[in-house]
């Protein structure tokens, strides 16, 4: 079983809509906790950076992390086309430079 | 440019030549990474360096793989011998001291094996 599992996708949704987009974990000692994009043959964009437990908004982005679950979501209000894209959720322990990866998932926004 | 840079950002080679990737981090990031990534898979972490010092090594990396950071600037990922396998996109991260889980990445060099 890998550390942080992450739905590959594809998710389809039309331009507007809400999107979630989920990560659990295994290592109870992770506690920085990131969402980056990346668009197709790019390298990773980060987005959104949280600290613990708690919510994080930014522009239409927010980031939730339940430590206590395992779980961390990342949620888009009214998507764009521009947002379709991989998005790749990564931790790491404490001090511990060493980021662990989901697979990434895969999100389409239809016009 | 102030963000992170990698040169080149394709490269083709036949099994069995060695290739070099350069990676120039961030002006005042101190810490530099290199991962490899694979279709549908997230980075996987190769090797770490604060400053000149290359501080962690992956198991993924083989013997046949080195990098370095001779003046704790700019860095060069070698792989000999290459071989199919080695076939991913190679990106470079860095970050402060201090903040090490904010790392930004560079574009990355897409390396095909042949």
């Amino acid at each position: 079983q890998k550390e942080v599992e992450q739905d590959p996708g594809p998710l389809s949704v039309p331009e507007g809509a809400i999107v979630s987009l989920n990560c659990t974990y295994s290592n109870s000692a992770f506690q920085y906790f990131m969402w980056y994009r990346q668009y197709s043959r790019k390298g990773p964009e980060l987005l959104m950076y949280t600290y613990s437990s708690g919510n994080k908004e930014d522009g239409r982005f927010t980031a939730q992390v339940d430590k206590s679950s395992k779980y961390i979501s990342l949620f888009i209000r009214d998507s764009q086309p521009s947002d379709s894209a991989t998005y790749l959720c990564a931790m790491s322990a404490g001090s511990n430079y060493q980021l662990i990866w989901g697979a990434g998932t895969k999100l389409i926004i239809k016009p | 440019d102030t963000g992170v840079s990698q040169n080149p950002r394709h490269k083709i080679t036949k099994r069995g030549q060695n290739v070099t990737f350069r990676c120039d981090p961030i002006s005042e990031h101190n810490r530099l990474y290199w991962y490899r990534q694979t279709l549908g898979q997230g980075p996987e972490f190769l090797t770490y360096f604060q400053n000149e010092a290359q501080l962690e090594k992956s198991r993924l990396l083989s013997d046949r793989f080195s990098a370095e950071r001779p003046k704790g600037s700019f860095s060069t990922l070698e792989i000999q011998r290459t071989e199919q396998g080695d076939s991913a996109m190679y990106l470079c991260a860095s970050s402060t001291s201090g903040q090490g889980e904010t790392q930004y990445f560079g574009p990355g060099t897409r390396l095909l094996v042949l």
